[in-house]
């Protein structure tokens, strides 16, 4: 099945910096990338979608200026929280949709990033 | 708008027991309905459905669609303690993100 990776795993900064999270398909092009957010004991959260050479669609309440995102090639997205708060703090989730006929599903996950705002 | 209904929220059963998970939608453009398992770290890929009534296996999971009804069932026999995690059902509604239930929490106790 196809193959997606995140980068970091697990992320601690301090409050006012900015942390940017890579999202990569190892083994597809994935002309549409997402990122999720999830809360403990919660389920996904769709933050955005990301499309290749073009503005991501951020979801009603999700701060565009806050998550940046940046889908610059066919198998990488970035997601950059900005001046990140302890509020912040979350696992971030990542997917992307692989070519149609790929086994194992449309949209396939990455590890997750659990990012902590001290 | 497009919504997926997963029940029970939250289940708690002992190891050898069988168990059956249920998801509902509503969704205008329905191309398939999928299975994932969450466990520490982001959600596993179980099963894709597409045809109503074809029975997908792995295992000691089972799953099937009924689209008549709008819904799915995700079987699991023998549970074992490794089968603890959070279920989610998602449906691919075409080219638009995959809509998500908000799981099931299942915890086997030994």
């Amino acid at each position: 099945g196809a193959v997606v990776s995140q980068h970091p795993s697990w992320v601690i900064c301090k409050s006012g910096t900015s942390v940017k999270i890579e999202c990569r398909s190892l083994d597809f092009q994935a002309t549409t990338m997402f990122w999720y957010r999830q809360f403990p004991k919660q389920s996904l959260m769709l933050m955005a979608t990301s499309n290749e050479g073009s503005k991501a669609t951020y979801e009603q309440g999700v701060e565009k200026d806050k998550f940046l995102i940046n889908h610059a090639s066919l198998t990488l997205s970035t997601l950059t929280v900005t001046s990140a708060h302890p509020e912040d703090s979350s696992f971030y989730i990542c997917s992307a949709r692989a070519p149609s006929g790929t086994v194992g599903g449309e949209q396939y996950f990455g590890p997750g990033t659990r990012l902590t705002v001290t | 708008e497009d919504k997926v209904v997963q029940s029970p929220l939250s289940l708690v059963v002992h190891e050898g027991d069988t168990v059956t998970l249920n998801c509902s939608y509503e969704v205008t453009n329905f191309r398939s309905l999928l299975w994932y398992k969450q466990e520490k770290k982001a959600p596993t890929f179980l099963f894709m459905l597409t045809s109503s009534g074809i029975e997908k296996k792995s295992g000691r999971l089972s799953s099937i669609l009924d689209k008549k009804e709008l819904s799915s069932i995700l079987n699991i026999t023998a549970t074992q303690t490794g089968d603890s995690a959070i279920y989610l059902c998602a449906v691919d509604a075409g080219n638009t993100p995959l809509v998500f239930g908000k799981g099931t929490r299942l915890s086997v106790i030994a």
